[in-house]
């Protein structure tokens, strides 16, 4: 079965740290891109940030740009959010999603979800 | 900085048909943007409906089908049922490896 599973998620104060993980199994995890999706309490889907499959490319929402870092271990089968500078427009259900099969452009699996908040 | 608007509620009878758009502040949707769509349910993870367009993730029941109509995305639910009701959302993909969702449309079914 094609699996996605984040942790890492917690209450964190503004201008500290966080390393969320996503964990994949079920499918050859070095052949998709990942891609982090949050979504505010009782808002909509916000896209994060974009992995290649090797890792080498990396995008990010300008929000987040020069905070937080996308990473990506294929030999674990994991994906990482390295989260710093934070603040509490950050506080949000962090996805991690799937680059799909057939058009890296959509997101086919999803897990689901970690909490990050941030207040003091 | 680019918006993509969704309709923020629409209703529908059961059995009915239904159709929610995806659209740009400035500009028109076309297929090189890669519509994809979404449904979520409160509490639960977004679950992949249409990608590329038009194209039904695996699973997805062939009431929901994706289109471009005029300048904007679309997703038809034909046949409507108590549990379509859901958030739906759309997302394009704006080149350069980013992409921006839209608002989100609450589809209630009654």
């Amino acid at each position: 079965e094609v699996n996605l599973v984040e942790s890492g998620g917690a209450l964190v104060q503004p201008g500290g740290s966080l390393r969320l993980s996503c964990a994949a199994s079920g499918f050859t995890f070095s052949d998709h891109s990942m891609n982090w999706v949050r979504q505010a309490p009782g808002k909509g889907l916000e896209w994060v940030s974009y992995i290649g499959n090797s890792g080498s490319i990396t995008h990010y929402t300008d929000s987040v740009k020069g905070r937080f870092t996308f990473s990506r271990d294929n030999a674990k089968n994991s994906v990482y959010l390295q989260m710093n500078s934070l603040r509490a427009e950050d506080t949000a259900v962090y996805y991690c999603a799937r680059g799909g099969t057939y058009d890296f452009r959509a997101f086919d699996i999803w897990g689901q979800g970690t909490m990050v908040t941030v207040s003091s | 900085q680019t918006v993509v608007t969704q309709e923020p509620s629409f209703s529908v009878s059961p059995g009915g048909t239904v159709t929610l758009t995806c659209g740009l502040s400035s500009g028109s949707v076309s297929t090189t943007y890669y519509p994809s769509w979404y449904q979520q349910t409160p509490g639960q993870a977004p679950r992949t409906l249409i990608y590329s367009t038009s194209t039904r993730s695996s699973g997805v029941p062939d009431r929901f089908s994706g289109s471009i109509l005029g300048n904007k995305a679309a997703l038809t639910i034909t046949g409507a049922r108590a549990d379509d009701e859901s958030d739906y959302y759309c997302v394009l993909y704006m080149g350069g490896g980013s992409w921006v969702f839209g608002g989100g449309t609450k589809l209630t079914v009654l």
